[in-house]
């Protein structure tokens, strides 16, 4: 969507080497920041997400970190395997709507 | 429990019929939404609902309708098939306060001759 900038749209990496995905938004209000693996043919599942009053949240392998004064959050793999190939979504709730909006997407190429 | 259910999964159309892509969620959200997914745009938001006999649009709604007359079904409408309507079709729902996770459906593959 328009309210949301994601990049790259394309990124490769090595098996094992740590993938960096950026998404920017323009609504100051926004509170929440759900990022989406959408494998081939499937539909988009959730894979971790952020609201505004937390900084960085883990999960295993991925995190998230949110800077709320630059509008940007971003998505941190490390120890990329072949299985996390996918294209990755990120997306954002303003406070003040009821839309997600999302970003254009980045597919993930882990080359074992 | 089905989760999310769409149908059709593939759907071709000639230019200018009308066709209804069905969705319906048996978790009892309130919020329902519809998103078409193009190559190198990502997902875009068509219309939305927060709940029975409520509607809006969304970033591209036109040549789209909806209902919402139960909580469970949201269906989307293409009044007048065109080419540019060629796409992938995604209906999704989420827990009443909104700002949570959202459930896909599986997809409908939509190609407009």
């Amino acid at each position: 969507g328009e309210n949301v900038e994601q990049h790259p749209s394309t990124l490769s990496v090595q098996e094992g080497d740590s993938a960096v995905i950026k998404c920017t938004y323009s609504d100051s209000a926004s509170n929440y920041f759900p990022w989406y693996k959408q494998e081939l043919g499937k539909r988009p599942q959730l894979i971790i997400d952020i609201r505004s009053n937390v900084g960085e949240k883990k999960d295993q392998r991925i995190a998230v970190t949110l800077n709320k004064t630059a509008k940007h959050f971003s998505l941190h793999i490390t120890e990329t395997q072949p299985e996390d190939s996918a294209v990755y979504f990120c997306a954002e709730h303003p406070d003040t709507g009821n839309q997600f909006y999302f970003g254009t997407g980045t597919s993930l190429t882990v080359i074992p | 429990n089905a989760g999310v259910t769409q149908t059709p999964k593939f759907q071709v159309l000639k230019t200018g019929q009308s066709m209804t892509l069905q969705c319906a969620q048996d978790m009892n959200h309130e919020y329902m939404s519809w998103y078409r997914q193009d190559p190198g745009m990502g997902l875009r938001l068509i219309h939305y609902s927060v709940g029975a006999g409520i509607t809006d649009q969304g970033e591209v709604p036109n040549g789209y309708n909806v209902s919402r007359s139960t909580t469970e079904d949201f269906p989307l409408r293409l009044l007048s098939a065109a080419p540019s309507q060629t796409s992938v079709y995604f209906c999704a729902s989420s827990y009443p306060d909104r700002t949570g996770e959202l459930f896909f459906g599986e997809g409908s593959r939509l190609t407009v001759l």
